[in-house]
């Protein structure tokens, strides 16, 4: 068993639709953190969120951490081609410990 | 400009014939650490370091090898490879510890047959 599921595994939108996937565990953590991996390159970090329904936004992006501290989600709005990427949540435990993460595809 | 810097970006080695790769960040980062990425698996940590001469294992050590004699450095050595070592490698640095987030390099491609 996976200490973080991501969902969905994959997903393919068309250009200008919203969407938002998912970080679960029934594990409580102090924070988490979400990055996006593009083809051919590492991982880049997004944003840390750290207090129970925490919510972040950066521009069309909104990371919002659950009440418990046990799941996040990831909502983009009108997605645009550039969104394309492997999106990726992770916790700190003796280091950072990643999901398998969420593949990504927008169509234009 | 700030950054993590692997190399080779891609390997094709043969099984058994030692080899090294490097990692060099300018940031003067105190956390290092290697991860390899497999379809399916994700991102999964080999070794890390908390600082100079300070390095442990991650969750996968097993056929790695890795030191810190420099701040800056941080390489990954595999001393008799195998194919199932075969993988995308990251290495990554952070300014104090995980809670900071890290910065990854872009990767190295591992073949070995």
């Amino acid at each position: 068993t996976q200490l973080l599921e991501q969902s969905p595994q994959f997903l393919s939108i068309q250009e200008g639709e919203n969407l938002t996937v998912y970080c679960n565990s029934s594990s409580v953590f102090s924070s988490l953190q979400w990055y996006r991996q593009e083809p051919g390159e590492g991982p880049v970090l997004l944003v840390t969120v750290v207090t129970g329904g925490e919510v972040k936004k950066l521009k069309r992006l909104t990371f919002q951490f659950g009440d418990a501290r046990k799941d996040s989600s990831l909502h983009i709005t009108a997605a645009q081609p550039g969104d394309t990427g492997l999106y990726l949540c992770a916790v700190t435990l003796n280091n950072l410990f990643f999901g398998t993460g969420t593949r990504l595809t927008v169509i234009p | 400009e700030a950054q993590v810097t692997q190399n080779p970006r891609y390997l094709i080695t043969v099984t058994g014939k030692k080899l090294t790769v490097t990692c060099s960040q300018n940031m003067n980062h105190e956390y290092m650490s290697w991860y390899r990425q497999d379809p399916g698996l994700g991102l999964r940590q080999i070794y890390y370091s908390m600082n100079v001469e300070v390095t442990d294992k991650g969750d996968v050590p097993e056929g790695y090898k890795v030191s810190r004699k420099e701040k800056r450095n941080f390489p990954l050595i595999l001393e008799s490879p195998s194919p199932n070592q075969t993988s995308l490698y990251f290495c990554a640095s952070s300014l104090s510890g995980p809670f900071h987030g890290y910065t990854f390099g872009s990767g190295t491609r591992l073949t070995v047959v």
